[in-house]
């Protein structure tokens, strides 16, 4: 069975612009939730969707955004991106409808602002 | 607010036992996972307890103590690929939905 994907690996973008990230969970699993990792903060909870329904949002500004699609796979979008943004972004998916702490995270996309 | 502290870094001998500790502070608790990460690599999960005592599997056990808010994960017969950094997380949502709260990790380094 194929892993969690995410597309694109690296970005680099301009501070200011926007961007999207892609995720394709699992065959089967229907949650899949986001999260940021720098050195200084961590892993960070952004948001988590299910039954293309956003259940969960971290303590992120609305610049952070994403969505679900009928066929489980997810996009989390940056708007009017800033220095601070760069960072690892990771989503995650899992098979529980209830929250079991088993969650398959996928390689991340490195994004850096410049 | 919450909160997971756990050690930021811890050295041990090959073919050794370490123990990396985890106390918490949520509002909300639906079970402590331990998760695994490789410089450049993605989380993976290694145990969860949602409840009292010990889950072991293989090398890997980890422990819960709701009543202390606290955890462990014990790596038994240590191998160079075990360092890595380890994170404790917790589930902290009163819906049990998946958004973990992550441990600032603990990197652990073995030696020969």
């Amino acid at each position: 069975k194929a892993g969690v994907t995410q597309t694109p690996r690296y970005l680099i973008k301009t501070r200011g612009q926007q961007v999207t990230l892609s995720c394709s969970p699992i065959s089967g699993h229907r949650s899949v939730s986001w999260y940021q990792q720098t050195p200084g903060q961590g892993l960070q909870f952004l948001f988590e969707y299910f039954s293309e329904t956003q259940r969960n949002k971290g303590n992120f500004p609305g610049r952070f955004s994403g969505r679900q699609f009928s066929n489980s796979r997810s996009e989390m979008n940056v708007s009017t991106l800033e220095l601070g943004d760069s960072a690892l972004y990771l989503c995650a998916s899992s098979l529980a409808v209830v929250g079991t702490g088993e969650q398959y995270f996928g390689p991340g996309t490195r994004l850096t602002v410049t | 607010g919450q909160s997971l502290e756990q050690p930021s870094e811890v050295t041990a001998v090959e073919g050794a036992i370490v123990q990396i500790n985890c106390t918490y502070q949520t509002s909300g608790f639906y079970g402590l996972s331990w998760y695994q990460q490789h410089d450049g690599g993605a989380p993976t999960f290694l145990s969860y307890n949602a409840l009292d005592g010990l889950e072991e599997t293989g090398r890997f056990s980890s422990f819960l103590s709701r009543s202390d808010s606290y955890g462990y994960l014990l790596l038994q017969e240590l191998q160079m690929k075990d360092s890595a950094s380890y994170f404790c997380a917790v589930g902290a949502d009163q819906t049990g939905a998946n958004n973990l709260f992550f441990g600032t990790g603990t990197r652990l380094t073995v030696i020969p």
